[in-house]
Order: structure tokens, then sequence, then C-alpha cells
């Protein structure tokens, strides 16, 4: 079983769609969860980072920690042409641990 | 700000040639620094890191190496490239672990 599973899409929505995005991961060790978005040949970017459980908002952007299902998901509002990327989720142990572990990501289009 | 440099941005070498692509960050000190690989439909597998000068931390057995000769430099090696290292490397820094920011890569091609 893979320790992050990540739904590689593609997902393909309409301008001013909410996008969900999910991953699931297997060890309830894991403290930090992440979402980097990575527009293509490029280096991905650090969207926000969220401690155990709960929400995160950002503008637009809004994620959400479930531990006790082990679910972890990144909604988009009002998403734009200019959102379209892969997004990855990342989780880390934390304390002295200094891996992330990745999920394959999640290819979006949001169509004009 | 902190800024990350990465070098070259695309290569395409032969087996059997050596390898050398360098990281620099800028605008902090004493910084946690990563090497990653992704390959084409795969996520992000850490290769090296490390948390000071002259450390070094491998995770994947290969024929890759890691220095980290200056404290806002890391250089990922290899003597003999295979055809399997092909991939995009991608260099990230941290202050802590779960806040990684990460360089614009190196596209490498091995023929």
């Amino acid at each position: 079983q893979k320790e992050v599973e990540q739904d590689p899409g593609p997902l393909s929505v309409p301008e001013g769609a909410i996008v969900s995005l999910n991953c699931t991961y297997s060890n309830s060790a894991f403290q930090y969860f992440m979402w980097y978005r990575q527009y293509s040949r490029k280096g991905p970017e650090l969207l926000m980072y969220t401690y155990s459980s709960g929400n995160k908002e950002d503008g637009r952007f809004t994620a959400q920690v479930d531990k006790s299902s082990k679910y972890i998901s990144l909604f988009i509002r009002d998403s734009q042409p200019s959102d379209s990327a892969t997004y990855l989720c990342a989780v880390n142990y934390g304390g002295a641990t200094n891996k992330l572990i990745f999920g394959t990501g999640t290819l979006l289009a949001v169509q004009p | 700000s902190q800024t990350i440099h990465q070098w070259p941005a695309t290569l395409v070498q032969p087996v059997g040639s050596p390898l050398s692509l360098e990281c620099t960050v800028e605008g902090t000190s004493n910084p946690n620094l990563y090497w990653y690989r992704q390959a084409a439909g795969r996520g992000l597998q850490l290769l090296f890191y490390s948390v000071g000068i002259g450390q070094i931390s491998s995770e994947v057995p290969q024929n890759l190496s890691a220095s980290r000769p200056q404290d806002r430099q890391f250089i990922l090696s290899s003597k003999k490239l295979l055809l399997s290292d092909s991939g995009f490397y991608l260099c990230a820094w941290a202050k802590v672990a779960y806040e990684q920011y990460f360089g614009p890569g190196t596209r490498l091609t091995v023929t």
C-alpha cells in the first residue's frame, strides 16, 4: 500500500467551478499535510500546509484534513484558467524528520 | 526574500557520461537542502538531503551522489549516467521540513 494515494486525473472543470482535490494516506502518525501546485515544466510551488486536523484558508484555496479517515482535501473556489496545473499533496511526520512523502499529483484543467 | 537557483535548466547527456547539477540558495543561512527526482507520471522521490555543510543523507541507493561544499550550495553528481537517470531534478530548501521551497528544476535526458 502506498503511503499517499492521489487520483491522477485529469480533472476538467469549467471556469468558476468549485474544485475538490483529494488524497488519502496510510499512516496515522503523519502530522503535517501540504499542497503544492506545479505548472508544466516548472518546480512545485507550496500553496499551504496544515498541522494535524482542521481547515486552513488562503484566498480562494481551502485545505482540509480529516485524520479520522486519513483524508486530505484542497478546495479551489471560483476556479480560473490560471489554476490549470498539477496539484501534489504531501505529508510529513513532523519533529526531526526531514522527509516529505508526495502523492503522484492530480492534473487539473480549468476550461474558459 | 529567498531565491533558489538551479542550473543547467536542461541537459542531454550520453549514457556513461558524468553529471554535475548545481543548486544555490540566496537570502537565508543554514537551510536544509534537498534533491528530488520526478519521473514522468510519478511523484517526487527524495534522493538526498543535507542539514549542514558536509552532511549528506541518502534516501535511495543509486549511482548518484550529493555534496554540500558551502552553506547554500548543493551539488548532485554521477560518475556514469544510466538511461534510468533521466528525469526532472528538483532542488529544494527549507528551515522546517514541512515548508519546502523548490527551484525551477533541471530536465535531464540520458541518451
